[in-house]
């Protein structure tokens, strides 16, 4: 079946640090591919998404190439701030199953001061 | 717009008991699904619907109940809880298969 493999974390940075989250798939036909944010104690919200290789999907200076000959959607950030301290999931859907998302595992980031 | 609302935030059971998590949303969406949230693991679909009257079974849904007498609820029942169904859930909708997902504010749920 379907899966969403993403880099185990806590992932720890300096405010103004580059930042990766690396995520691969595996999925048969052609998914759509997201990532969703999680601020502690709060539901998830849609970061970004990409609905078709080579888009590049953008939001608050995160983004995220759809990368099918590498089966990969990482995220980057080019300087992270403290508020962007949460967890990040990568996710994907496909047109069968009602199109219900497929989750990784998760990736808590943590921004110092 | 409240968006995607869940009663309650937060219920301790003993082993055996039973509960419906409520989910209710005031955007008019068709599509409405349940999700449990464990540490490591992601979101895990446990059941959703494409509309009322309508619910299929996702990943994991044993020992889950669920109906869809309205758009605006999704209710979803534990009929014999057990320690394996400690867990926050996650209730979610959105317009049709290509519409934006919004999540509830999750419930967690103990089962001692």
């Amino acid at each position: 079946g379907d899966s969403v493999t993403q880099m185990e974390g806590p992932v720890t940075l300096s405010e103004e640090a580059f930042l990766t989250i690396n995520c691969t798939y595996t999925a048969t036909g052609y998914p759509s591919l997201f990532w969703y944010v999680q601020y502690p104690g709060e539901g998830l919200q849609l970061l970004l998404k990409a609905t078709k290789a080579d888009d590049k999907g953008s939001n608050k200076g995160f983004e995220a190439t759809y990368r099918k000959e590498t089966t990969s959607f990482h995220l980057e950030k080019g300087s992270v701030q403290v508020s962007d301290s949460a967890v990040y999931f990568c996710a994907l859907t496909k047109r069968n199953a009602g199109n219900m998302l497929t989750f990784g595992g998760g990736t808590r980031l943590m921004v110092k001061p | 717009n409240a968006g995607v609302t869940q009663t309650p935030k937060f219920q301790v059971l003993k082993t055996g008991q039973s509960m419906t998590l409520q989910c209710a949303q005031d955007m008019n969406h068709e599509y409405m699904s349940w999700y449990r949230q464990d540490p490591g693991m992601g979101l895990r679909l446990i059941h959703y619907s494409v509309g009322a009257g309508i619910t299929d079974q996702g990943e994991v849904p044993n020992g889950y109940n669920v109906s869809r007498s309205t758009t605006e609820d999704f209710p979803l029942r534990l009929l014999s809880a057990a320690p394996s169904q400690t867990s926050v859930y996650f209730c979610a909708s959105r317009t049709g298969p290509a519409g934006t997902q919004y999540f509830g504010p999750g419930t967690r749920l103990l089962v001692l």
